[in-house]
Parts: structure tokens; sequence; C-alpha cells
């Protein structure tokens, strides 16, 4: 199975800042790799689609980069709404996993 | 619109059974492959099932988790625009919220929609 592992588990961040989540691979492929926001009591809700492109209606705050074994979710300028918890998955292979995602919450 | 909404979810003893169903609409659902996934109380999200668009007889249309494999059935009724999943021989580690989720055509591996969710508690 393919092991995905973010980091950090958990950030405290302010309205504005830049904030980078990171998903490491435990082996290699391209660029199959998915983000996704969850809010408490909430479904989760795609952001970006392999590795880097945005989903329609998600805002263009939020960008994706990587491919290999290492990629990474930005959020260039941290809005309200945006306070959530982000999941990375992977689709190279079954099982589908899950990274065990990054909690952002206001400092 | 696209909508997945999930039901069928509830308390149930161990070693029981139970059958969650995930109603679509708004999209032609027979062109889709489907998953549910489900996330315990208080932790991440973990892939479940999942079944491909076209329904044969062979097996090779739907995958498991290891840890549900030989007591949950995935199956869709593409008449009725419906997803199940059949849950039997239930475990408290089994208790999680359980999302329907849709795999989009470019590649259906990852989830473009997702419904509300639906509660299955395992508890004696």
């Amino acid at each position: 199975d393919i092991q995905m592992t973010q980091s950090p588990s958990s950030l405290s961040a302010s309205v504005g800042d830049r904030v980078t989540i990171t998903c490491r691979a435990s082996q290699s492929f391209g660029n199959y790799v998915h983000w996704y926001q969850q809010k408490p009591g909430k479904a989760p809700k795609l952001l970006i689609y392999a590795a880097s492109n945005l989903e329609s209606g998600v805002p263009s705050r939020f960008s994706g980069s990587g491919s290999g074994t290492d990629f990474t979710l930005t959020i260039s300028s941290l809005q309200p709404e945006d306070f959530a918890t982000y999941y990375c998955q992977q689709s190279y292979s079954t099982p589908l996993t899950f990274g065990g995602g990054t909690k952002v919450d206001i400092k | 619109e696209v909508q997945l909404v999930e039901s069928g979810g509830g308390l149930v003893q161990p070693g029981g059974s139970l059958r969650l169903s995930c109603a679509a609409s708004g999209f032609t659902f027979s062109s889709y492959w489907m998953h549910w996934v489900r996330q315990a109380p208080g932790k991440g999200l973990v892939w479940v099932s999942r079944i491909s668009s076209d329904i044969t007889s062979d097996d090779s249309n739907t995958r498991y988790a290891d840890s549900v494999k030989g007591r949950f059935t995935i199956s869709r009724d593409n008449a009725d625009n419906t997803l199940y999943l059949q849950m039997n021989s239930l475990r408290t580690e089994d208790t999680a919220v359980y999302y329907c989720a849709r795999g989009p055509l470019s590649d259906p591996y990852y989830f473009d929609y997702w419904g509300l969710g639906v509660l299955v508690i395992v508890s004696s």
C-alpha cells in the first residue's frame, strides 16, 4: 500500500498568511495526487486534482504542485473561510489512501 | 446539480448487519465509478470500496480495503441511480461516518462529489 505522509499535522495561522502543506508518498509516481478541504461536520470538498489542477469554483488562492513523491498545497493568502482540515489522496494504486490530514486553525 | 444522499445508517450490535444506500441525481449515474469512504469519529478519511460503471458478472468491477474484504459488498442499481454498501459481521472499529463519492470520468480513482455522509455506530 502507498503511504501518504502529510505535514504538519496542524498549524496556526493568521488571515492573510501564506500557508503550505506537504504530502510525501512512500513510492514515486506521477501526478496522481489530489487535495480536499473538510470543515467540521461537513463532507470533504475537492480543491486540487492531478497535483496542480484547480477544481472548478475553487478560489485561485489555492494551488498545488509536485510530482514523484513530494506534493504541496499552498494557500497564498489565508481567508477566514479557509480554516479547516486538508487531506491529500493518491489515486495511483488501490487501496486508495489519504494523508493523515492537516488542521489549519486561527492563530 | 450533482447530489448524493446517503441513508441506512444507525446503531447496530457487533456481528450485525446494515445496508447503506446512496441516491444519486443530477448526472448520468451509470457512466461513473462510485466509492464509499469512511471517517471514524475524530479521525481521518479511509477509502472503503469502489465499483466500476460497467456492471458485469466479473468481480473485477469491485475492490475493497483489506479491513472490510469478505464482510462488505458494494453494488449498484443503474436503473434506480442508487449505490449500496451491504455491511455484515460489523465490528466496533467499523463505527464511522460513511460517505459515498463519485469518481470523475477522467480518473475514477479520486472523488469530485461527495454525499453528506451517514453515521454507523457499532456498539453493544
